[in-house]
């Protein structure tokens, strides 16, 4: 069955770059785009951006200038970069994928990694 | 972007009550829009998918509907297991966005 399950550093310092890895199961990252969403207490969920199964990206604004996404497909995972992390982005970030047709969105999610930013 | 304006933003219900919750977007989203329960330490789960269409495996006590640009969600005869935080998302157009929440608990 699909299974989604993020693996992040717990708590990053201000100013640097959070990590966050996604390792899938169940599907092909050729087949499917997988998204990022965070949960912050400031601004609730957010949708932060996607790689396409062809392995193009698309970011919010919000983050687009700090924010990159990447995929390894022979170890089945995607990558979340974001630089230049402040206080604010103290949150839970989850990986996320759609279900199998259209207009069937989030329809898998991981349990999510929690990240503290803070020095 | 879409704004989507949700309220409440919590509520108290008695078990067996019926409440509504309603996401209002700010342009057209053509029913574009999914509801998503959240339990505490928990991913989001979704529930309803394009504005009325129960996702597989949720009690029929679940309902979703839509008024022009107001989408709601209905609980008939809630049950214990329904509290927790419930959004709307709307995937019409990129961003997607989601409303603020609904905290729903027992009274």
């Amino acid at each position: 069955q699909v299974q989604l399950k993020e693996t992040g550093p717990g708590l990053v310092q201000p100013t640097q770059t959070l990590s966050i890895t996604c390792t899938v199961s169940g599907f092909s990252l050729t087949s499917y785009y997988m998204q990022w969403v965070r949960q912050t207490p400031g601004k609730g969920l957010e949708w932060m951006g996607f790689i396409r199964s062809g392995g193009s990206t698309e970011y919010n604004s919000e983050f687009k200038s700090r924010l990159s996404i990447s995929r390894d497909t022979s170890k089945n995972q995607v990558f979340l970069k974001m630089n230049s992390l402040k206080t604010e982005d103290t949150g839970v970030y989850y990986c996320a994928r759609d279900g199998e047709y259209y207009g069937y969105p989030f329809a898998y999610w991981g349990q999510g990694t929690l990240v503290t930013v803070s020095s | 972007d879409i704004q989507m304006t949700q309220s409440p933003s919590s509520i108290s219900v008695s078990l067996g009550d019926r409440f509504t919750i309603t996401c209002r977007a700010s342009q057209d989203i053509g029913n574009y829009l999914s509801w998503y329960q959240q339990k505490p330490e928990k991913s989001p789960k979704l529930m309803i998918y394009r504005a009325t269409n129960l996702e597989d495996g949720v009690p029929s006590r679940f309902s979703g509907s839509r008024s022009g640009s107001d989408y709601s969600l209905t609980i008939n005869s809630l049950e214990s297991e329904d509290t927790g935080i419930y959004f709307c998302l709307q995937h019409k157009q990129y961003p997607r966005t989601f409303g603020g929440g609904t905290k729903l608990e027992l009274k």
